[in-house]
């Protein structure tokens, strides 16, 4: 049984600041990961994605990815209030012809004003 | 561009009755799809997905069924509905051979 697991939060953060999520998972051949954000109510939006180790860089999101430790990270560079969800990981992997994702129960992301 | 359609957006049912969900991808050919639930406060249960029209893979053992007679349809049906079976469902599309995933608006379903 595949796992990834993230710390539930809240993270709480103030505005303009770093967020710092992390995620662990279990099967050390998994090679795709992602981020999602949900907001409260609302499906998940896929906001990032990384297949090689090292960092991936779009607007004010960064993902990290180190396959050694098994962990993938998400940061969130001046962060704003909009960015209040919950950020739920991923790790995806082949099976029977389709990509297969694993996912978190999520981390809930608080930024105040 | 692609867009996942799913309906309806809300639904409230008595236990024991069936049930059907749809949804539908356009603006691509042979995707393939996938049906979650989502229960409050917990993670995301993959329930089915399916490569092709006819192929359907099921994740876990329970009174649903999943359907796929069109290359960008998806349908997940119950008979008989139980109150567990309330959550909030959703289905996502890759396109063939990629593996970013992307989720529809999803069905809030409370079976009472």
């Amino acid at each position: 049984q595949k796992e990834v697991e993230q710390n539930s939060g809240p993270l709480s953060v103030p505005e303009g600041a770093i967020a710092s999520l992390n995620c662990t998972y279990s099967d050390r051949g998994s090679q795709s990961f992602f981020w999602y954000r949900q907001y409260s109510g609302k499906s998940p939006e896929l906001i990032m994605f990384i297949y090689s180790n090292g960092d991936k860089e779009d607007g004010r999101f960064t993902a990290q990815l180190n396959k050694a430790s098994q962990y993938v990270s998400l940061l969130i560079r001046d962060s704003q209030p909009s960015d209040s969800a919950t950020y739920l990981c991923a790790v995806s992997d082949l099976s029977g012809g389709s990509y297969i994702p694993t996912f978190g129960r999520g981390t809930s992301l608080i930024v105040h004003p | 561009s692609q867009t996942i359609h799913q309906w309806p957006a809300t639904l409230v049912q008595p236990v024991g009755s069936p049930l059907s969900l749809e949804c539908t991808v356009e603006g691509t050919s042979n995707p393939n799809l996938y049906w979650y639930r989502q229960a409050a406060g917990r993670g995301l249960q993959l329930l089915f997905y399916s490569v092709g029209i006819g192929q359907i893979s099921s994740e876990v053992p329970q009174n649903l069924s999943a359907s796929r007679p069109q290359d960008r349809q998806f349908i997940l049906s119950s008979k008989k509905l139980l109150l567990s079976d309330s959550g909030f469902y959703l289905c996502a599309w890759t396109a063939g051979g990629q593996r970013e995933q992307y989720f529809g608006p999803g069905t809030r379903l409370t079976v009472t």
